[in-house]
Parts: C-alpha cells; sequence; structure tokens
C-alpha cells in the first residue's frame, strides 16, 4: 500500500530565507507526482507536475525535485515571502491502486 | 471556463438526514474523484470515476453513494448522515491517467453533521 509521507508537519522562516519542503513515499512505480498549495478555507492549487521520468521541475521561484528510487521529492522555495505562507501538500499518482494518495502536508508560514 | 465548481459551501445536517453534495467541472475532463480531509489525516479518496457510467471505491467509501451519469457532474450521496462523516469534502477532476495530467479541486463543502 502506497504511503506518502511529509516532514517537517509545520515550518516557521523568517522573510527571504530559502526553504525545503521533503516528502516521502514508499511505491516507486508512481506515473508523476503533483505538489499542491492550500490556503486555510481553500481548496488545491496545483503548483508543479513531476513526470515519473523527469528529475525536476521549476516554476518561478519554486523548483521540484523527484527521486523515483530512494522515493523522494523536495519542493525548493527560494527567497520566501509572506504570501508563500500555506499547508504544502505532495501526492503520487499511479502504482498498484492508480490514484492520487496524498501526504498529510506542511503547514508554512513566513514571518515579515 | 469555471474549472471545478462544488454547492453547497456549507451545511449542516442532523444524524440520519441524507444530502447530496453538488460538483461540475467545465473542462471536459474524463476523471473525477471526491476527497475528504480531516485534521492530521490528510486528504482521503471515497469515489471516483474514469468516465460516464464507470465509478469505483476509494479509500473510505462506506455511507457514501456516487453516479456520473454525464461528463460534467459527479455527485455525492450521504445516504444517512453520522457525525463521523464531518469534513471538508473536496471534488477533483483531470484529463484522463496520463502522467502529463494535473489534478484540479473544487473550492470543497464544509460538513457538519450533528
Amino acid at each position: 500500500k502506497q504511503e506518502v509521507t511529509q516532514i517537517p508537519a509545520a515550518l516557521s522562516v523568517p522573510e527571504g530565507e530559502n526553504l525545503v519542503l521533503n516528502c516521502s513515499f514508499t511505491d516507486s512505480a508512481i506515473y508523476n507526482l503533483q505538489w499542491f498549495r492550500q490556503d486555510p478555507g481553500k481548496g488545491l492549487t496545483s503548483l508543479l507536475l513531476i513526470q515519473s521520468s523527469q528529475r525536476e521541475q521549476t516554476s518561478g521561484r519554486l523548483n521540484a525535485s523527484l527521486d523515483k528510487s530512494s522515493g523522494r521529492s523536495t519542493l525548493y522555495i527560494a527567497a520566501s515571502q509572506p504570501g508563500d505562507s500555506a499547508t504544502y501538500l505532495c501526492a503520487v499518482y499511479g502504482g498498484a491502486t492508480n490514484k492520487l494518495i496524498f501526504g498529510t502536508g506542511t503547514l508554512l508560514a513566513v514571518q515579515p | 471556463n469555471a474549472g471545478v465548481t462544488q454547492t453547497p459551501k456549507f451545511q449542516v445536517l442532523k444524524t440520519g438526514q441524507s444530502m447530496t453534495l453538488q460538483c461540475a467541472q467545465d473542462m471536459n475532463h474524463e476523471y473525477m474523484s471526491w476527497y475528504r480531509q480531516d485534521p492530521g489525516m490528510g486528504l482521503r479518496l471515497i469515489h471516483y470515476s474514469v468516465g460516464a457510467g464507470i465509478t469505483d471505491q476509494g479509500e473510505v467509501p462506506n455511507g457514501y453513494n456516487v453516479s456520473r451519469s454525464t461528463t460534467e457532474d459527479f455527485p455525492l450521496r450521504l445516504l444517512s448522515a453520522a457525525p463521523s462523516q464531518t469534513s471538508v469534502y473536496f471534488c477533483a477532476s483531470r484529463r484522463g491517467g496520463h502522467s502529463t495530467d494535473t489534478q484540479y479541486f473544487g473550492p470543497g463543502t464544509r460538513l457538519t453533521v450533528l
């Protein structure tokens, strides 16, 4: 059974700092991995999608990497801003279940 | 495009009542899903559909029914509401099962069962 873990559960950083969020998964037979952002009381917004054949994807200040063999992904946020404060979730798609399996998220607070 | 829409945004039910949560998408996506989000448990898949007329169970299907008569709509029915079904419900859609297909989410329905 696919299990997705995100560490840390919560993170507080000062504005301007570079930071890394971690995601690990137990079954490496995935089609892709997505990183989402969720603001309080809102739905999920897709940030980046990495296909299983890719090593990384970039969008603006965000860079996501994928190491399928070790079952790990990282989301790197450069020069963090207070507007980056949100919960970040990773999810893997594929494997035995062919469904999207989510981690429990990292709550990020960027202090001005 | 409106994307994925959900109604209602908030709902309060009494134990034993039934209701339907509505979900619609205007992107002509084949795949649609329902998730519930609970504190400390992340998002868990309730039911999903890979096309009109095709549905299947996810991780936590008990107490919920779905049907998919059109590509656009994927309603979730609570048969007899229980306090354990208090949660935030999200509907999602994706174009298909390809590795490049992104999942899109609706704004959610916050349900309280008393």
